[in-house]
């Protein structure tokens, strides 16, 4: 049984269109991170939240984490054939627990 | 900030072989290192942690085994290879307050 459970498991969208995706869990949470993995790589983190609330923006990405630190999402808008990949939610409550992601992939 | 270097970058073992993979990291001193496998396009499962030399712990078990002989060397290994023991393994090093992950660029490892 997964820690983490992350939706959808595949979205795949066309360039210019707007995606979600999401993170859900019954544990609570200090802190909440995103991960993006490509291809035959690793995974590279891309935000931490920390706080109940609250909202954090990379670019076209909005990070949301949860009042009850229990759940989090990711909002890319205009997505691009770049922001394709692997996108892994990760938290910890005794250890830091993976999801299992969702794989984007965005058609040019 | 950190660097972290796997190698080999791909492998292809027979079931029985013995295996090692190193990993070591730059740019930071006394790290807390992890091993973790993926399977094809899915999460990550961690295998092994270590907070210094000679500290290993283990999350599941397993056919493999991990050691740190130095500050920034963590090698995996296994005596014998099963076929399940195919995927891909990347190492990890751990930073900040909410144990950041920087991982390194992963070994993909398939046993026939």
């Amino acid at each position: 049984t997964q820690l983490l459970e992350q939706s959808p498991q595949f979205l795949s969208i066309q360039e210019g269109e707007n995606l979600t995706v999401y993170c859900n869990s019954s544990s609570v949470f200090s802190s909440l991170q995103w991960y993006r993995q490509e291809p035959g790589e690793g995974p590279v983190l891309l935000v931490t939240v920390v706080t109940g609330g609250e909202v954090k923006k990379l670019k076209r990405l909005t990070f949301q984490f949860g009042d009850a630190r229990k759940d989090s999402s990711l909002h890319i808008t205009a997505a691009q054939p770049g922001d394709t990949g692997l996108y892994l939610c990760a938290g910890e409550v005794y250890k830091l627990s993976f999801g299992a992601g969702t794989t984007v992939t965005v058609r040019a | 900030s950190q660097t972290i270097h796997q190698w080999p970058a791909t492998l292809v073992q027979p079931v029985g072989s013995p295996l090692s993979l190193e990993c070591t990291v730059e740019g930071t001193s006394n790290p807390n290192l992890y091993w973790y496998r993926q399977a094809a396009g899915r999460g990550l499962q961690l295998l092994f942690y270590s907070v210094g030399i000679g500290q290993i712990s283990s999350e599941v078990p397993q056919n493999l085994s991990a050691s740190r002989p130095q500050d920034r060397q963590f090698i995996l290994s296994s005596k014998k290879l099963l076929l399940s023991d195919s995927g891909f393994y990347l190492c990890a090093c751990g930073a900040g307050v909410y144990n950041e992950q920087f991982f390194g660029p992963g070994t993909r490892l398939t046993v026939l």
